[in-house]
Protein backbone atom coordinates (compact mmCIF):
# COMPACT_ATOMS: atom_id res chain seq x y z
CA UNK A 1 0.00 0.00 0.00
CA UNK A 2 1.33 3.46 -0.95
CA UNK A 3 2.65 5.54 2.23
CA UNK A 4 2.17 8.54 3.99
CA UNK A 5 2.83 11.35 1.62
CA UNK A 6 4.24 14.61 2.56
CA UNK A 7 5.44 18.25 0.88
CA UNK A 8 7.63 19.63 0.76
CA UNK A 9 10.33 17.90 2.03
CA UNK A 10 12.57 20.94 2.84
CA UNK A 11 11.50 24.54 3.70
CA UNK A 12 13.41 27.44 4.38
CA UNK A 13 11.48 30.48 5.24
CA UNK A 14 11.89 34.18 7.25
CA UNK A 15 10.73 34.89 10.62
CA UNK A 16 6.93 36.58 10.29
CA UNK A 17 6.20 35.02 6.84
CA UNK A 18 3.85 31.82 6.74
CA UNK A 19 4.03 28.78 5.28
CA UNK A 20 1.99 25.28 4.25
CA UNK A 21 2.72 21.96 4.62
CA UNK A 22 0.59 19.01 3.30
CA UNK A 23 -0.42 15.33 4.20
CA UNK A 24 -1.95 12.70 1.90
CA UNK A 25 -2.85 9.79 4.69
CA UNK A 26 -3.39 6.14 3.80
CA UNK A 27 -6.47 5.37 2.34
CA UNK A 28 -8.80 4.38 4.31
CA UNK A 29 -7.22 5.78 8.20
CA UNK A 30 -9.97 7.78 9.19
CA UNK A 31 -7.40 9.00 12.08
CA UNK A 32 -4.68 11.35 11.29
CA UNK A 33 -2.13 13.31 13.04
CA UNK A 34 0.28 16.39 12.96
CA UNK A 35 2.85 16.22 14.86
CA UNK A 36 6.25 18.46 16.23
CA UNK A 37 9.86 17.54 16.58
CA UNK A 38 12.35 19.78 17.42
CA UNK A 39 15.81 18.21 16.96
CA UNK A 40 17.29 15.84 19.29
CA UNK A 41 13.86 15.52 20.93
CA UNK A 42 10.46 13.26 20.84
CA UNK A 43 7.47 14.26 18.56
CA UNK A 44 4.89 16.35 20.06
CA UNK A 45 1.72 15.94 19.01
CA UNK A 46 -0.17 19.30 17.38
CA UNK A 47 -3.65 17.99 16.77
CA UNK A 48 -5.39 15.03 15.72
CA UNK A 49 -8.32 14.47 13.20
CA UNK A 50 -10.58 11.91 13.29
CA UNK A 51 -12.52 11.68 9.86
CA UNK A 52 -12.98 15.58 8.99
CA UNK A 53 -13.28 16.15 12.92
CA UNK A 54 -10.58 17.58 15.18
CA UNK A 55 -10.15 15.48 18.33
CA UNK A 56 -7.63 17.04 20.31
CA UNK A 57 -5.81 20.42 19.31
CA UNK A 58 -4.55 21.60 22.48
CA UNK A 59 -1.31 21.79 22.08
CA UNK A 60 -1.47 23.62 18.57
CA UNK A 61 -0.29 27.50 19.13
CA UNK A 62 -4.01 28.68 17.72
CA UNK A 63 -2.73 32.20 17.54
CA UNK A 64 -0.29 31.00 14.30
CA UNK A 65 -1.22 27.50 13.95
CA UNK A 66 -3.90 26.48 12.04
CA UNK A 67 -4.95 22.83 10.14
CA UNK A 68 -7.69 21.75 8.40
CA UNK A 69 -8.57 18.07 6.97
CA UNK A 70 -10.79 18.21 3.79
CA UNK A 71 -13.47 15.83 3.21
CA UNK A 72 -11.81 13.68 5.62
CA UNK A 73 -8.57 12.65 3.55
CA UNK A 74 -5.90 15.61 2.87
CA UNK A 75 -4.64 18.13 5.47
CA UNK A 76 -2.96 20.80 5.32
CA UNK A 77 -1.08 22.47 8.28
CA UNK A 78 -0.11 26.28 8.00
CA UNK A 79 1.85 28.22 9.87
CA UNK A 80 1.29 32.24 9.72
CA UNK A 81 3.53 34.18 10.94
CA UNK A 82 6.37 31.73 11.64
CA UNK A 83 8.77 32.77 14.41
CA UNK A 84 12.64 31.08 14.78
CA UNK A 85 11.10 28.43 17.25
CA UNK A 86 9.31 26.58 14.91
CA UNK A 87 11.89 25.84 12.95
CA UNK A 88 11.51 21.82 13.15
CA UNK A 89 10.47 18.67 11.35
CA UNK A 90 6.70 18.40 10.85
CA UNK A 91 5.36 14.90 10.86
CA UNK A 92 2.05 13.76 9.64
CA UNK A 93 0.98 10.35 10.61
CA UNK A 94 -2.47 7.93 9.28
CA UNK A 95 -3.60 5.19 11.67
CA UNK A 96 -6.94 3.16 11.96
CA UNK A 97 -9.31 4.17 14.51
CA UNK A 98 -8.68 2.03 17.92
CA UNK A 99 -5.87 1.60 20.38
CA UNK A 100 -4.09 -1.36 19.13
CA UNK A 101 -3.02 0.00 15.77
CA UNK A 102 -0.03 1.76 15.45
CA UNK A 103 0.38 5.00 13.25
CA UNK A 104 2.11 4.95 9.81
CA UNK A 105 4.26 8.36 9.38
CA UNK A 106 5.31 10.48 6.78
CA UNK A 107 8.98 11.48 5.98
CA UNK A 108 7.90 14.40 7.09
CA UNK A 109 8.38 18.24 6.42
CA UNK A 110 12.23 19.67 7.87
CA UNK A 111 11.17 23.65 8.24
CA UNK A 112 13.97 26.12 9.20
CA UNK A 113 13.16 29.78 10.05
CA UNK A 114 16.01 32.25 9.54
CA UNK B 1 -2.89 11.73 30.44
CA UNK B 2 0.05 9.37 29.34
CA UNK B 3 3.52 9.74 29.89
CA UNK B 4 6.77 7.89 29.19
CA UNK B 5 10.13 7.58 30.58
CA UNK B 6 13.12 6.23 28.66
CA UNK B 7 17.04 5.51 29.48
CA UNK B 8 19.12 8.02 28.36
CA UNK B 9 21.18 8.03 25.63
CA UNK B 10 23.22 8.23 23.76
CA UNK B 11 24.06 4.41 23.90
CA UNK B 12 27.39 3.56 22.28
CA UNK B 13 27.86 -0.29 21.49
CA UNK B 14 30.46 -2.43 19.17
CA UNK B 15 28.67 -5.00 16.39
CA UNK B 16 27.32 -7.86 18.13
CA UNK B 17 27.01 -6.55 21.51
CA UNK B 18 23.44 -7.04 24.02
CA UNK B 19 21.54 -4.25 23.97
CA UNK B 20 18.89 -3.10 26.26
CA UNK B 21 16.71 0.11 26.11
CA UNK B 22 14.66 0.70 28.84
CA UNK B 23 11.25 1.64 28.74
CA UNK B 24 8.80 2.65 31.85
CA UNK B 25 5.23 4.61 31.12
CA UNK B 26 2.56 6.10 33.11
CA UNK B 27 -0.76 5.28 31.87
CA UNK B 28 -4.44 5.20 32.09
CA UNK B 29 -6.13 2.38 32.17
CA UNK B 30 -4.23 -0.54 29.90
CA UNK B 31 -2.37 1.10 26.79
CA UNK B 32 -0.71 -0.66 24.14
CA UNK B 33 2.70 -0.24 23.83
CA UNK B 34 4.99 0.63 20.94
CA UNK B 35 7.93 1.00 19.69
CA UNK B 36 8.91 3.28 16.87
CA UNK B 37 12.47 3.70 15.15
CA UNK B 38 13.76 7.08 13.23
CA UNK B 39 16.97 6.29 10.91
CA UNK B 40 18.78 9.51 10.24
CA UNK B 41 16.93 11.92 8.00
CA UNK B 42 13.95 9.70 8.22
CA UNK B 43 10.35 9.26 9.36
CA UNK B 44 9.13 6.84 12.28
CA UNK B 45 8.60 3.67 11.57
CA UNK B 46 7.35 0.95 13.89
CA UNK B 47 9.54 -1.15 15.24
CA UNK B 48 7.27 -3.58 17.36
CA UNK B 49 3.74 -3.76 19.64
CA UNK B 50 2.44 -5.37 22.36
CA UNK B 51 -1.54 -4.87 22.99
CA UNK B 52 -1.78 -6.29 26.15
CA UNK B 53 -0.16 -7.57 29.58
CA UNK B 54 2.43 -10.37 28.73
CA UNK B 55 2.50 -10.10 25.05
CA UNK B 56 6.13 -9.76 23.20
CA UNK B 57 6.83 -8.32 20.78
CA UNK B 58 9.28 -8.58 17.90
CA UNK B 59 11.15 -7.52 14.96
CA UNK B 60 14.06 -7.78 12.79
CA UNK B 61 15.51 -9.46 15.95
CA UNK B 62 14.45 -7.11 18.39
CA UNK B 63 11.96 -7.59 21.38
CA UNK B 64 10.02 -6.34 24.18
CA UNK B 65 7.50 -7.69 26.22
CA UNK B 66 4.65 -5.74 28.29
CA UNK B 67 5.01 -5.51 31.63
CA UNK B 68 1.69 -4.77 33.39
CA UNK B 69 3.34 -5.13 37.15
CA UNK B 70 6.70 -2.77 36.94
CA UNK B 71 5.00 -0.68 33.68
CA UNK B 72 7.66 -1.43 31.14
CA UNK B 73 8.67 -2.22 27.69
CA UNK B 74 12.16 -2.87 27.85
CA UNK B 75 13.36 -2.84 24.61
CA UNK B 76 16.04 -5.96 23.87
CA UNK B 77 18.56 -7.05 20.89
CA UNK B 78 21.11 -10.00 21.43
CA UNK B 79 23.37 -8.68 18.83
CA UNK B 80 23.17 -5.18 17.38
CA UNK B 81 24.51 -4.82 13.80
CA UNK B 82 25.80 -0.93 12.79
CA UNK B 83 22.71 -0.79 10.66
CA UNK B 84 20.82 -0.65 14.04
CA UNK B 85 22.01 2.68 14.38
CA UNK B 86 19.21 5.37 14.91
CA UNK B 87 16.72 6.70 17.73
CA UNK B 88 14.36 4.64 19.26
CA UNK B 89 11.37 5.69 20.89
CA UNK B 90 8.92 4.26 23.02
CA UNK B 91 5.11 5.43 23.18
CA UNK B 92 1.92 4.00 24.75
CA UNK B 93 -1.36 4.70 23.11
CA UNK B 94 -4.39 5.14 24.90
CA UNK B 95 -7.28 3.21 24.80
CA UNK B 96 -10.11 5.32 24.00
CA UNK B 97 -10.92 5.25 20.86
CA UNK B 98 -11.76 8.35 19.86
CA UNK B 99 -9.14 10.27 21.92
CA UNK B 100 -5.63 7.32 21.45
CA UNK B 101 -2.72 9.06 20.55
CA UNK B 102 0.48 8.14 20.83
CA UNK B 103 2.58 9.96 23.41
CA UNK B 104 6.18 10.04 22.73
CA UNK B 105 9.46 10.16 25.23
CA UNK B 106 12.55 11.86 24.22
CA UNK B 107 14.18 9.15 22.31
CA UNK B 108 17.20 7.14 22.96
CA UNK B 109 19.94 7.35 20.29
CA UNK B 110 22.03 4.27 19.56
CA UNK B 111 25.13 4.27 17.82
CA UNK B 112 27.18 0.66 16.74
CA UNK B 113 30.63 1.12 15.81
CA UNK B 114 31.63 -2.31 13.90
Amino acid sequence: EAGVAQSPRYKIIEKRQSVAFWCNPISGHATLYWYQQILGQGPKLLIQFQNNGVVDDSQLPKDRFSAERLKGVDSTLKIQPAKLEDSAVYLCASSLAGSNYGYTFGSGTRLTVV
Amino acid sequence: GNSVTQMEGPVTLSEEAFLTINCTYTATGYPSLFWYVQYPGEGLQLLLKATKADDKGSNKGFEATYRKETTSFHLEKGSVQVSDSAVYFCAPKGVRTSGSRLTFGEGTQLTVNP
